[in-house]
């Protein structure tokens, strides 16, 4: 069925530090995958998307990668910054579909 | 400035009483949806409008009403407030069906009692 999960619901890192966040999916009928980034007290905004024909997409400070053999998307974020402190979410797009499916989001902190 | 902007923010209601909840956004997207947010449940999409009077339901509609009587409004109606419709409201647009950068607005947290 349509589903996006993520491994972890909370992740901490150091300033500086790369951040890594994970999200696993099951529909194999999505065309594209994206990253939403949300902070408190606004709405998700769009960080960056990824074809499914694709296996890599950098954007500034920013790398996202699909695994299509184990179903698995991931948003690297490099030397993570306060302002990086949100809940991500990862999304697909569903051929056809008229929505985005959202997982259930990870925060992320950030520790000085 | 592109934005989407939802009203009231914030709004507290009894149970019965009719409310809207207003969404208008200044890009000319053809596409708009509203989405609730609840704990362990991320975002749900509630409806959604292809465009100026093409509106359908999305994954959680009972309950709610949708018009898009112009392209800029798509406004969300509950026109009998349950408590368990007491969640966290938002609003996107998109350019188009299928468009993956959707521009959400700040969210209208509801509560009803």
């Amino acid at each position: 069925g349509e589903s996006v999960g993520l491994h972890l619901p909370t992740l901490s890192v150091q300033e500086g530090d790369n951040s890594i966040i994970n999200c696993a999916y099951s529909n194999s009928a999505s065309d594209y995958f994206i990253w939403y980034k949300q902070e408190s007290g606004k709405g998700p905004q769009f960080i960056i998307d990824i074809r499914s024909n694709m296996d890599k997409r950098q954007g500034q400070r920013v790398t996202v990668l699909l695994n299509k053999t184990v179903k698995h998307l991931s948003l690297q974020i490099a030397a993570t910054q306060p302002g990086d402190s949100a809940v991500y979410f990862c999304a697909e797009n569903i051929r056809g579909a008229q929505k985005l499916v959202f997982g259930q989001g990870t925060r992320l902190t950030i520790n000085p | 400035e592109a934005q989407v902007t939802q009203n009231p923010r914030y709004l507290i209601t009894v149970t019965g009483k009719k409310l809207t909840v207003t969404c208008s956004q200044n890009m000319n997207h053809e596409y708009m949806s509203w989405y609730r947010q609840d704990p362990g449940l991320g975002l749900r999409q509630i409806y959604y409008s292809m465009n100026v009077e093409v509106t359908d339901k999305g994954d959680v509609p009972e309950g709610y009403k949708v018009s898009r009587k112009e392209k800029r409004n798509f406004p969300l109606i509950l026109e009998s407030p349950s408590p368990n419709q007491t969640s966290l409201y938002f609003c996107a647009s998109s350019l188009a069906r299928g468009n993956t950068e959707a521009f959400f607005g700040q969210g209208t947290r509801l509560t009803v009692v």
